[in-house]
């Protein structure tokens, strides 16, 4: 079975800042893809980035990036000038191949953007 | 384009009474639905996967009699809370995968049960 690791509950940035959000994860699988969601107050589900396993570069999506280290089971998202409407819960997420699968999500971390 | 609906998004009923959460993919064909459960401040926690026409399947720990599944289309899943008491009280959230899309997967706005 997969798990998802967020070890960070909870931090917190000043706006206009740059963020580092960790996540790991554990799978036998060699195909797979990973996900990191935002769940804002409002709590819809809205997808920040997707990685696919195979592809050796790193995801990048405006102010969002990933660092994915494949032999590591490392995939941790950056945001760079962090703005207040990032504040949110964030959810890394697994899924293996074919996409026909459920995710698995990690617990979360809670960011706060502080003006 | 992939919006996927919820209705009611909440919903307040008496102990015992049964309630039905729809979930629908508005501009797309689902293959698959997945139902998840989410407790104030926790993560998702997946109660079951449910494929058109076919019976779903439940995750472990999950009551089938309890939560009723039903895939009748490629566009609607449906999910029955039967005799719900007042520790079913929870946000469900609904997602779909769909036929065009092989690694993704769209999700409902959620639907807040509150049972008395």
């Amino acid at each position: 079975a997969q798990t998802v690791t967020q070890s960070q509950p909870e931090m917190s940035v000043q706006e206009a800042e740059t963020v580092t959000l960790s996540c790991t994860y554990d799978t036998s699988e060699s195909n797979y893809y990973l996900f990191w969601y935002k769940q804002p107050p409002s709590r819809q589900m809205i997808l920040v980035i997707r990685q696919e396993a195979y592809k050796q570069q790193n995801a990048t999506e405006n102010r969002f990036s990933v660092n994915f280290q494949k032999a590591a089971k490392s995939f941790s998202l950056k945001i760079s000038d962090s703005q207040l409407g990032d504040t949110a819960m964030y959810f890394c997420a697994f899924m293996k191949q074919p996409g026909n699968t459920p995710l698995v999500f990690g617990k979360g971390t809670r960011l706060s953007v502080i003006a | 384009g992939a919006v996927v609906s919820q209705h009611p998004s909440w919903v307040i009923c008496k102990s015992g009474t049964s309630v039905k959460i729809e979930c629908r993919s508005l501009d797309f064909q689902a293959t698959t639905m997945f139902w998840y459960r989410q407790f104030p401040k926790q993560s998702l926690m997946l109660m079951a996967t449910s494929n058109e026409g076919s019976k779903a399947t439940y995750e472990q720990g999950v009551e089938k009699d309890k939560f009723l599944i039903n895939h009748a289309s490629l566009t609607l899943s449906t999910l029955t809370v039967t005799s719900a008491h007042p520790e079913d009280s929870s946000f469900y959230i609904c997602s779909a995968r769909a036929i065009f899309s092989y690694n993704e997967q769209f999700f409902g706005p959620g639907t807040r049960l509150t049972v008395l």
